[in-house]
């Protein structure tokens, strides 16, 4: 089965903290995303990367940045780890090309910012 | 914004057809229509997807409308275990999905 694995299901942080999420994808995909979710907001993209070392703001970029050095691992950090940024983040990943068979998505880390 | 519209919610009884509909007025000629699903607590799963002509796989039917301006997702022969959150998604090149509210649907025994 074709997967992305996101390190860690659960993570509890302190404000303030540097916060890594990391997600590794075994399909050689070129596009990878993550995502927040939170209820009553839906799914919201933060970034996403079309390739290695590439990478584009989604519709929520503020308090995080992205790292993409290679082509199966997408790291979201939050720099200073705020309570505001409690959610569930979801990575995901894709072909580039349109009509392929769409995201696969890993099953989320629920963090906590106390 | 989304480019898709879905009602926020329905009920389907165990065992018939579940069909969810789906309004893409603004869809692009290239644009391809997509459906997931999420499972409470888990990442969306891909369901399905199409461009013009109907689709269906092992999980569903996808049903889409001459103009292409909507679409209806069908779930042949509904379970508990399809309760989930649908989403009806339109891009171009897998780049660029926004995820809408989605569709809450409930089967009931």
């Amino acid at each position: 089965d074709v997967k992305v694995t996101q390190s860690s299901r659960y993570l509890v942080k302190r404000t303030g903290e540097k916060v890594f999420l990391e997600c590794v994808q075994d399909m050689d995909h070129e596009n990878m995303f993550w995502y927040r979710q939170d209820p009553g907001l839906g799914l919201r993209l933060i970034y996403f990367s079309y390739d290695v070392k590439m990478k584009e703001k989604g519709d929520i970029p503020e308090g995080y940045s992205v790292s993409r050095e290679k082509k199966e691992r997408f790291s979201l950090i939050l720099e200073s780890a705020s309570t505001n940024q409690t959610s569930m983040y979801l990575c995901a990943s894709s072909f580039v090309v349109g009509g392929s068979y769409g995201y696969t998505f890993g099953s989320g880390t629920r963090l906590t910012v106390v | 914004d989304a480019k898709t519209t879905q009602p926020p919610s329905m009920d389907c009884a165990e065992g018939r057809a579940a069909n969810l509909p789906c309004n893409h007025s603004t869809i692009s000629g290239n644009e391809y229509v997509y459906w997931y699903r999420q499972i409470h607590s888990q990442g969306p799963q891909y369901i399905i997807h199409g461009l013009k002509n109907n689709e269906t796989n092992e999980m569903a039917s996808l049903i889409i409308t001459e103009d292409r301006k909507s679409s209806t997702l069908i779930l042949p022969h509904a379970t508990l275990r399809d309760t989930a959150v649908y989403y009806c998604i339109v891009d171009y090149n897998n780049n660029d999905m926004r995820f809408g509210a989605g569709t809450r649907l409930t089967v009931k025994p």
